[in-house]
């Protein structure tokens, strides 16, 4: 079982939809951050989170400590949201831990 | 561009053959880590640093790879007698130093090993 699972591996959508890509983990961790890989490898880090919430125009995540799981959001959804979301948590030993990523794709 | 720069952007060389990389990170980054992502994977961690220190090594890190930050800025990470698995994209990122600090990353080296 990997130590860090997100669903869905890959989620289409039309233009508008509000989106949902889960991240759960089973390993003690000081953070979690979700990332934005675009086609050809280029990697933005979207949000560090220990606790609660963060939003960042129409991105938003959250995270449950207790449940080890997190959860991106993203509101009004546009084509240039397509892009591989990888959640990674960052373990006791300061060591990312990816999860293989969700593949979005929105349609216009 | 998040600041953190690497060089070269693409590499092609024939097995056998060493190869260095370049790293440039954020300039008051404290660490820096080397990752490696091979096509339709997510990316391992190989090593990172805080200042000139390299304070932890996968198991990914063979005998033939070796990393260096001599003066705590800039990175190189070396490969010896490459080898085709090696072909993949070498990841850079840097970040402040404290655990909680978001990690930047490069736009990466890609190397194919023929």
């Amino acid at each position: 079982k990997n130590e860090v699972e997100q669903s869905p591996q890959n989620l289409t959508a039309q233009e508008g939809e509000f989106i949902t890509i889960n991240c759960s983990y089973s390993v003690g961790i000081s953070a979690l951050h979700w990332l934005q890989q675009h086609p050809g490898g280029g990697i933005v880090s979207l949000f560090m989170l220990s606790s609660g919430k963060k939003k960042h125009g129409r991105l938003i995540a959250t995270i449950n400590i207790q449940e080890k799981h997190s959860s991106l959001h993203i509101t009004a959804s546009h084509p240039r949201d397509s892009a591989v979301y990888i959640c990674a948590v960052m373990d006791s030993n300061y060591q990312l831990i990816w999860g293989a990523g969700t593949k979005l794709i929105i349609k216009p | 561009d998040t600041g953190v720069s690497q060089n070269p952007r693409h590499k092609i060389t024939k097995r056998g053959q060493n190869v260095t990389f370049r790293c440039d990170p954020i300039s008051e980054h404290n660490r820096l880590y080397w990752y490696r992502q091979t096509l339709g994977q997510g990316p391992e961690f190989l090593t990172y640093f805080q200042n000139e220190a390299q304070l932890e090594k996968s198991r990914l890190l063979s005998d033939r790879f070796s990393a260096e930050r001599p003066k705590g800025s800039f990175s190189t990470l070396e490969i010896q007698r490459t080898e085709q698995g090696d072909s993949a994209m070498y990841l850079c990122a840097s970040s402040r130093g404290q655990y909680t600090e978001t990690q930047y990353f490069g736009p990466g080296t890609r190397l194919l090993v023929l």
